[in-house]
């Protein structure tokens, strides 16, 4: 059973322009939620988290919106590089800390 | 500190073989986990240990696969008798205390069965 969704496969966006990932989840247990990115051959490297008592939290051109009513989450990047291009994954925890993955979003930034 | 290292970074091997997978954590982290990826996928979670005791399974993980934390530090990942769908990316991850939800992780080691 999957309970953490990324309905979109692949995103393009224009150099400078925004990035918009979205992510859904089914489990109301879930209390933290966070985004990787991941390169060829590399591993998942974090990039931003958020707990669910909050519903924003920025860091640089990052930003995530969590929306717990509608079990959704979001992350926007602005303005986008090159050198993100890459997959973004969405994971959700409990108190176990054990992390639940989306399936992947993968960003194109063109030129 | 180098981070989260994992050996070997590529396997081959015939199915009915075993392996042995090999992962050193950031160090005086507690917390270790284990998750595999399949292509398309995102990681799905196998197990974890925090210091040596190994606290969860996943019931993907079948009763050829066993994974060990001796001493706390390094871990080692077992699949004995592979079979083809165990191709896959094998990742490790490790957490602090002081920061018990950011996992970091290796860069992986991936497993072909042929």
């Amino acid at each position: 059973d999957q309970q953490v969704k990324q309905n979109s496969p692949s995103l393009s966006v224009q150099e400078g322009r925004i990035s918009i990932l979205n992510c859904d989840y089914t489990n109301s247990m879930f209390d933290y939620f966070l985004w990787y990115k991941k390169y060829p051959a590399e591993g998942p490297t974090f990039l931003i988290s958020i707990s669910s008592i909050k519903d924003k939290n920025e860091d640089g051109r990052f930003t995530v919106f969590l929306n717990k009513s509608a079990k959704h989450l979001s992350l926007h990047i602005v303005p986008s590089q090159p050198g993100d291009s890459a997959v973004y994954f969405c994971a959700a925890t409990t108190n176990d800390y054990k992390l639940s993955f989306g399936a992947g979003t993968t960003v194109t930034v063109r030129a | 500190d180098t981070g989260v290292s994992q050996d070997p970074r590529h396997k081959i091997t015939k199915r009915g073989q075993n392996v042995t997978f090999r992962c050193d954590p950031i160090s005086e982290h507690n917390r270790l986990y284990w998750y595999r990826q399949t292509l398309g996928q995102g990681p799905e979670f196998l197990t974890y240990f925090q210091n040596e005791a190994q606290l969860e399974k996943s019931r993907l993980l079948s009763d050829r696969f066993s994974a060990e934390r001796p001493k706390g530090s390094f871990s080692t990942l077992e699949i004995q008798r592979t079979e083809q769908g165990d191709s896959a990316m094998y990742l490790c991850a490790s957490s602090s205390r002081t920061d018990p939800y950011e996992q970091y992780f290796g860069p992986g080691t991936r497993l072909t069965v042929t």
